[in-house]
């Protein structure tokens, strides 16, 4: 079983909708938690931090923390075509070991 | 702009040589790593260094050799010794072990 599990898609939304984004997670020493929006043949795009658990809104999205589920989700408001992207989840815990990565959910916002 | 610059950003290799990619970062970050991602997977590490003239292996290390010579620079070399080397390349830096990973825009390298 995988450190961080992600559902790989892909996930097809219409414009508008809200999207959840999902991620858990085994190891309890889990502090840090990120998100990243990849684009085909870039690199990824810092989009969330947040440390330990509860909620942090920037503009449309909203990153969720759940320690005591070991849940995290990111939710994106009135989707657009342009948040297309794979959307990968990232964690760290309290020692500072290195990030470990989700496999990544791809979305597709169809116009 | 304060940022992280990969180069190339394609490259290919003819089997049996050693490649190197590039990595600088103007962010006066103090920690550097790079990862491999292959198509559908997530990254994976390759090595990490925390500070300067230091680094650790990753999860994948093998066939692969980094230097630490300056805070800014963290070049990759891909060797022959690495059995599937097409993929594509990510640096990435921050501050500390505490804070969140900046990325580079990858190097895409293929075997020929």
């Amino acid at each position: 079983q995988k450190e961080v599990e992600q559902d790989p898609g892909p996930l097809s939304v219409p414009e508008g909708a809200i999207v959840s984004l999902n991620c858990t997670y085994s190891n309890s020493a889990f502090q840090y938690f990120m998100w990243y929006r990849q684009y085909s043949r870039k690199g990824p795009e810092l989009l969330m931090y947040t440390y330990s658990s509860g909620n942090k809104e920037d503009g449309r999205f909203t990153a969720q923390v759940d320690k005591s589920s070991k849940y995290i989700s990111l939710f994106i408001r009135d989707s657009q075509p342009s948040d297309s992207a794979t959307y990968l989840c990232a964690m760290r815990d309290n020692a500072g070991n290195m990030l470990t990565f989700g496999g990544g959910t791809r979305l597709m916002v169809k116009p | 702009d304060g940022g992280i610059t990969q180069s190339p950003k394609y490259l290919f290799r003819k089997e049996g040589q050693n490649v190197t990619l590039s990595c600088e970062q103007n962010l006066n970050h103090d920690a550097m790593y790079w990862y491999r991602q292959d198509p559908g997977q997530g990254l994976r590490l390759i090595y990490y260094s925390q500070i300067v003239n230091d680094f650790q292996k990753g999860d994948i290390a093998e066939g692969y050799s980094v230097s630490r010579e300056k805070k800014e620079s963290f070049p990759l070399t891909v060797t022959s010794a690495q059995k599937n080397p097409t993929a594509f390349y990510l640096c990435a830096s921050s501050f500390g072990r505490y804070t969140e990973a900046f990325f580079g825009q990858g190097t895409r390298l293929t075997v020929v």
